[in-house]
């Protein structure tokens, strides 16, 4: 089976400070990890995919397999990353066909 | 481009009454498509998927169920609703035939049933 853990479900820090949103994962196959971000009154949306090594909006993400997780960083928070954070994992295309097993989210405010 | 539409928004519901909350898509072709429960302090539960006409995929046990009439059309229902089925409610779809892992979400469903 497939979990997905995020520890926090709130997460403040100031505007300027570093950011760390912390996901870990339980996979028995070779998994595909996502975070996707939900601003307030917007849908939930792709942020990045760990397979593009991408960064995205200041964002990055790495996949650590000894430690199983894939935290989310970002080095200077701005006000505008307020929003719900969520990691989410792909077993890809299997029965289903990318089936994403979600955390339980984390809700980043970014304060002055 | 693509675009997915669900509806009604919100939905204020009596114990016991049917249910049938609508997701299209338009813009693309033999969408895989998900039903997801958005609930506080739980995250995102997948509730359905569906890889075709007809094919429908439960992934817990409910007092829902879900069908696909129609290619880029996917419907959950309940015949008689519960306290418990009160949440935020997903559609979502993704592309068949990629490996993307993207999900394209559409803006929700929140039932109240009381």
């Amino acid at each position: 089976a497939q979990r997905v853990t995020q520890p926090e479900k709130l997460l403040s820090v100031f505007k300027g400070a570093p950011v760390e949103l912390k996901c870990n994962y339980s996979y028995s196959g070779s998994p595909e990890l996502f975070w996707y971000v939900q601003y307030s009154r917007q849908r939930l949306q792709l942020l990045l995919r760990h397979i593009s090594r991408e960064s995205i909006k200041g964002f990055t993400a790495d996949l650590n397999k000894g430690e199983t997780s894939f935290h989310l960083k970002k080095p200077f928070a701005q006000e505008e990353d307020s929003a719900m954070y969520y990691c989410a994992l792909s077993g890809g295309l299997t029965g289903g066909g990318n089936k994403l097993t979600f955390g339980t989210g984390t809700q980043l405010k970014v304060e002055l | 481009s693509q675009t997915i539409h669900q509806w009604p928004a919100t939905l204020v519901q009596p114990v016991g009454s049917p249910l049938s909350l609508e997701c299209t898509v338009e813009g693309t072709s033999n969408p895989n498509l998900y039903w997801y429960r958005q609930a506080a302090g739980r995250g995102l539960q997948l509730l359905f998927y569906s890889v075709g006409i007809g094919q429908i995929s439960s992934e817990v046990p409910q007092n829902l169920s879900a069908s696909r009439p129609q290619d880029r059309q996917f419907i959950l229902s309940s015949k008689k609703l519960l306290l418990s089925d009160s949440g935020f409610y997903l559609c979502a779809w993704t592309y068949r035939d990629r490996v993307t892992g993207e999900l394209f979400f559409g803006e929700g469903s929140r039932l109240t049933v009381l």
